[in-house]
């Protein structure tokens, strides 16, 4: 079955450190890769998103990700983090069954 | 767009007292998920439709739970009976998803069941 593995449940930095999230898929067909952010109290919102071309993808708030199809990741970054950061970030793998599978989430808390 | 709408946006009841979440998808959307979070299980599909027909329903917990979608405006998820151990936010999403390579999925603002 497919599954999505988020490395990092919780991390803490302080605001201008840099951001790097962790993600795994098990699934080794055509897939398309999908990052969203969950802010406090808030819904699931899409940071960014790959299926084809680039695999360095360009999302809102200065957010990047990397699509490196031999190891199955699809790591999120950010130079430099501010408290706004603060939010739950989850990773989301296509299935080809029409659904995406979502990673448990990474808890990120920025300190001012 | 309003984007997806769902009611209420919080629900407080008893035990053994019926449930229903509403959604009203994006229009145009031929997708529809519900999905469930809780801090010990975090993120989880509930049901998908596609053109208003359930395609995957593995992960509805078990019969109490039951989903409709009886038109492309329009869906329902209905918890009879509620037990204390269905308290969660509910989102629902929908999707251009028609049939290809899933697409992007656009969340609703939830609906924070409490269940006494």
């Amino acid at each position: 079955a497919q599954s999505v593995s988020q490395h990092n449940h919780h991390v803490i930095l302080s605001e201008a450190a840099s951001l790097e999230l962790g993600c795994n898929y098990s699934y080794g067909g055509t897939v398309n890769l999908f990052w969203y952010v969950q802010y406090p109290g808030q819904h699931l919102q899409l940071l960014l998103k790959y299926f084809s071309g680039d695999p360095l993808v360009k999302g809102i708030k200065g957010f990047e990700a990397e699509f490196i199809k031999s190891k199955f990741s699809f790591n999120l970054r950010k130079p430099s983090v501010q408290w706004s950061d603060t939010a739950e970030y989850f990773c989301a793998v296509s299935s080809n069954t029409g659904k995406l599978i979502f990673g448990q989430g990474t808890t990120l808390q920025v300190k001012p | 767009d309003a984007g997806v709408i769902q009611s209420p946006r919080h629900e407080v009841t008893e035990m053994g007292q019926e449930v229903t979440l509403r959604c009203k998808p994006i229009s145009g959307h031929n997708s529809l998920f519900w999905y469930r979070q809780t801090m010990m299980r975090g993120l989880e599909l509930l049901i998908y439709f596609n053109n208003n027909v359930p395609i995957d329903d593995s992960g509805m917990p078990e019969d109490r739970f039951s989903a409709k979608m009886p038109n492309a405006s329009f869906s329902t998820l209905k918890i009879q009976p509620s037990e204390p151990r269905d308290s969660a936010v509910y989102f629902c999403a929908s999707s251009p998803y028609d049939g290809g390579a899933p697409d992007t999925q656009y969340f609703g603002p939830g609906t924070r069941l409490t269940v006494l």
